[in-house]
This record gives C-alpha cells, sequence and structure tokens, in this order.
C-alpha cells in the first residue's frame, strides 16, 4: 500500500521568503508523485508531477520538488513567496496497481503569506 | 471547454433525504473520480470508473452509490443522507490508462446534512 504524510498542516511565511513544504511517501514500488494545488473555494489544480525522469521537477508558478529515494521525500519549495501563493496544498503518490490512475493524496498543507 | 462541471455547488439536507450529485467533462476522458473532502483529512477517493461502463469503491464507499450514465457522466448519489456524510464533494476525471495521468477537479459541491 502507498501513503504520503505531509509535515505541517499550516505553514506561515513572509512575503518574498523561501516555501517550504515537506512531503514522505512510502511505496513499494518505484512511485509517481504529485503536489495539487487548491485555491479557496476551488478544486485542486496540478502543480508538478514526479515520473522517474528528473529528480528535480519544475512546475507552475516557479515552484519545483526534487525526488530523493533515500530520504523518501518530495518537499515543494519556491525561493520568494508571492501573496498569491496562500492557498492548500497537497502531496500525492499515484497507486500504479489499480485499472485507473486512482491516486492517494495526503492531509494537506496550509500555506499563509504574511506581508 | 469547460473542463469538469458539478451541479449543484451547494446544498442543504436534511438526515435521511436522498440525492444525486452530478458531473460531467468534455475532454473525452475515460476515467472519472468521486472524493469528499473534510478538514485534517485530505481528499478521500468514494468511487471511480476507470472505463464507461465500469465502477469500483474506493476508500470509502459506504453510504453512496454511483452511476457512469455515459463516457461524459458520473454521478453519485446519497440514497439516505447521514449527518457524517457533511462534506466537499470533488468529481475529477483523467485521460486514463497512464499512472502518470494528470487529474482534473470540478469546482466541488459544498453538502450540509443536518
Amino acid at each position: 500500500a502507498q501513503s504520503v504524510t505531509q509535515l505541517g498542516s499550516h505553514v506561515s511565511v513572509s512575503e518574498g521568503a523561501l516555501v517550504l513544504l515537506r512531503c514522505n511517501y512510502s511505496s513499494s514500488v518505484p512511485p509517481y508523485l504529485f503536489w495539487y494545488v487548491q485555491y479557496p473555494n476551488q478544486g485542486l489544480q496540478l502543480l508538478l508531477k514526479y515520473t522517474s525522469a528528473a529528480t528535480l521537477v519544475k512546475g507552475i508558478n516557479g515552484f519545483e520538488a526534487e525526488f530523493k529515494k533515500s530520504e523518501t521525500s518530495f518537499h515543494l519549495t519556491k525561493p520568494s513567496a508571492h501573496m498569491s501563493d496562500a492557498a492548500e496544498y497537497f502531496c500525492a503518490v499515484s497507486d500504479r496497481y489499480s485499472s485507473a490512475s486512482k491516486i492517494i493524496f495526503g492531509s494537506g498543507t496550509r500555506l499563509s503569506i504574511r506581508p | 471547454n469547460a473542463g469538469v462541471t458539478q451541479t449543484p455547488k451547494f446544498q442543504v439536507l436534511k438526515t435521511g433525504q436522498s440525492m444525486t450529485l452530478q458531473c460531467a467533462q468534455d475532454m473525452n476522458h475515460n476515467s472519472m473520480y468521486w472524493y469528499r473532502q473534510d478538514p485534517g483529512m485530505g481528499l478521500r477517493l468514494i468511487y471511480y470508473s476507470a472505463s464507461e461502463g465500469t465502477t469500483d469503491k474506493g476508500e470509502v464507499p459506504n453510504g453512496y452509490n454511483v452511476s457512469r450514465l455515459n463516457k461524459r457522466e458520473f454521478s453519485l448519489r446519497l440514497e439516505s443522507a447521514a449527518p457524517s456524510q457533511t462534506s466537499v464533494y470533488f468529481c475529477a476525471s483523467t485521460p486514463g490508462g497512464s499512472d502518470t495521468d494528470t487529474q482534473y477537479f470540478g469546482p466541488g459541491t459544498r453538502l450540509t446534512v443536518l
């Protein structure tokens, strides 16, 4: 079975500061990993995904994540936070043994940006 | 191209009432999903449909039924609503057939059961 753990249900940073959202996964097979973002009162949208090519994955809005197999981590970073980054972020792992591309979501991290 | 649409946006039910949440996608996707989102629990899969004509249970199927009406539409039915089903419900779709598929989400339905 696969799972993801997001460390910290709420992270607050100042505008212009580094954003670091932590995600650790558990998987018995090489995983596919995703970060999704949810803005208030909206559905989720894909930020980036790791599919076993480059370990450093670049996404939209200046975000990137690095797959580290030795640490079973897939942390999300952005060098300089913007007010528009305030949202909830979900890490997810795919269950590759299903007939559909089922993915398993973490519990989410709410990112707040201080002016 | 509307993507994934859901109706209604909001709904209040009394315990024991029934209702159907509607979902449609216009991207010709094969796979569709229903999730519920509760505070601190992320998204949990209720049911999914890998392709037209098939449906399977997810993590939390009890109290729900689904119908894949055609390739575009996937509905979720609550036969006898309970307060524990108060949640935000999201429908999603993917092209299907690949573990790396991006899931495309609808805007959600906020359901309150009194």
